[in-house]
């Protein structure tokens, strides 16, 4: 199993230049996350998507989209690039949460993202 | 904005020595403390999801207690190793609705763990 897998792993971006961060995963699981990291900051959450078809914003959601395009996919979406944008991108997976239960979070490798 | 603080930032550890670090949290609407391990140039792998008020949890040399009451959880290791050294995050998830669902958790900066030989 490749578990969450992300592309691309690297891209360099000129200011108001768009492009969409690819997350697939493979572990059947119905939630996922994007999260971005910067020093100092820790992780932050973007969006998240607690199953197909619904997605919800996080702490940090200006300036992206996101498209839950199946179960596997969650895609994240810079419409118009800003050089506040550069960061590591990391997208997540868990599994669905119920009552009393608990989860863990699986991490793709990261997309780093250098807006100039 | 939820507070998640973890201490110390950084810490330095000789080989062989145990240590511990801490992570604080809102003790109201608690659901869940997640612990992560985030080595350079990898990504954060899980390793301890806790949920009741005096859990204690363990796997291998690395455990962890909670105390949801008063909002902190502890990291201990035991015996330190070269690589034992990364980042550890600690992450709170709040109350959720009861149908189930998703949240994202909410992640402290981390305590940065050098081992040194």
């Amino acid at each position: 199993n490749a578990g969450v897998t992300q592309t691309p792993k690297f891209q360099v971006l000129k200011t108001g230049q768009s492009m969409t961060l690819q997350c697939a995963q493979d572990m059947n699981h119905n939630s996922m996350y994007w999260y971005r990291q910067d020093p100092g900051m820790g992780l932050r959450l973007i969006y998240y998507s607690a199953s197909e078809g619904t997605t919800d914003k996080g702490e940090v959601p200006n300036g992206y989209n996101v498209s839950r395009l199946n179960k596997r996919e969650f895609s994240l979406r810079l419409e118009s690039a800003a050089p506040s944008q550069t960061s590591v991108y990391f997208c997540a997976s868990s599994e669905w949460i119920v009552t009393g239960s608990t989860y863990e979070q699986y991490f793709g490798p990261g997309t780093r993202l250098t807006v100039t | 904005i939820l507070n998640v603080e973890q201490s110390p930032q950084s810490l330095h550890v000789q080989e062989g020595d145990s240590t511990n670090f801490t992570c604080s949290f809102p003790s109201s609407n608690f659901y869940a403390l997640h612990w992560y391990r985030w080595e350079t140039a990898k990504s954060p792998e899980a390793l301890f999801v806790m949920t009741l008020n005096g859990d204690e949890k363990k796997k291998g040399r690395i455990s962890a207690t909670l105390n949801t009451k008063e909002g902190y959880s502890y990291l201990y290791i035991k015996g330190s190793q070269p690589e034992d050294s990364a980042t550890y995050l600690c992450a709170f998830l709040g109350n959720m609705y009861s149908g189930g669902g998703a949240d994202g958790l909410t992640f402290g900066k981390g305590t940065h763990l050098i081992i040194q030989p």
